[in-house]
């Protein structure tokens, strides 16, 4: 059993760039979300979705897109990236509805230079 | 929106002291969660609680759910090297878990 697989581990962006975040999980999760992390700030949630065809906005979601078309997966996308989005992001999922408690992936750590 | 606010920021303490920890809130919530975070890792959940009053223990690892449910304690007996990291609290309201922003643990040689 994967659990939840974040891709790439790491990343470098110049302003401007677009790019996605991938995250798949084998448990079948109805609830799958991403959060960053920064320095002092904890785990803020950008989005999460709570089956296949439904997504919705987290604390701070904006410059960040989302779309759940299978149950397995939830990529995140970077429109336009800035450094202001230099972070360490995390894809998790949980059975229940509403989540029960997460199974975090490994991470990504993004860099935009 | 909902908050968490977790204290200490930071704790530095010898090995085999005990730790503790929490979390205060302005809302309630249905679910306390702590979790810990190894440096590159995501968090790992620990120990969850599902009812105010609720004490549960996982090993050297104790943690209660607030019996007014805006407030979870963990702590952590004898503390042992590999229990450096950072610790979080999270609160499960109606459709969303939100985290504090952690505790970090420093163990002393």
């Amino acid at each position: 059993n994967a659990g939840v697989t974040q891709t790439p581990k790491f990343q470098v962006l110049k302003t401007g760039q677009s790019m996605t975040l991938q995250c798949a999980q084998d448990m079948n999760h109805e609830y799958m979300s991403w959060y960053r992390q920064d320095p002092g700030m904890g785990l803020r949630l950008i989005h999460y979705s709570v089956g296949a065809g439904i997504t919705d906005q987290g604390e701070v979601p904006n410059g960040y897109n989302v779309s759940r078309s299978t149950t397995e997966d939830f990529p995140l996308r970077l429109l336009s990236a800035a450094p202001s989005q230099t972070s360490v992001y995390f894809c998790a999922s949980s059975y229940g509805i509403p989540p029960v408690g997460y199974t975090f992936g490994s991470g990504t750590r993004l860099t935009v230079v | 929106g909902q908050q968490l606010n977790q204290s200490p920021q930071s704790m530095f303490i010898q090995e085999g002291e005990d730790v503790s920890m929490n979390c205060t809130s302005s809302s309630i919530f249905n679910t306390w969660l702590w979790y810990k975070q190894d440096p590159g890792e995501g968090p790992v959940l620990l120990i969850a609680l599902y009812k105010a009053g609720e004490l549960t223990s996982n090993g050297r690892l104790t943690a209660q759910f607030g019996i007014t449910r805006k407030d979870s304690f963990l702590n952590i007996s004898a503390s042992i090297p590999s229990d450096v990291g950072i610790y979080f609290c999270a609160g499960r309201g109606d459709d969303k878990i939100i985290f504090g922003k952690g505790t970090r643990l420093h163990i002393l040689p």
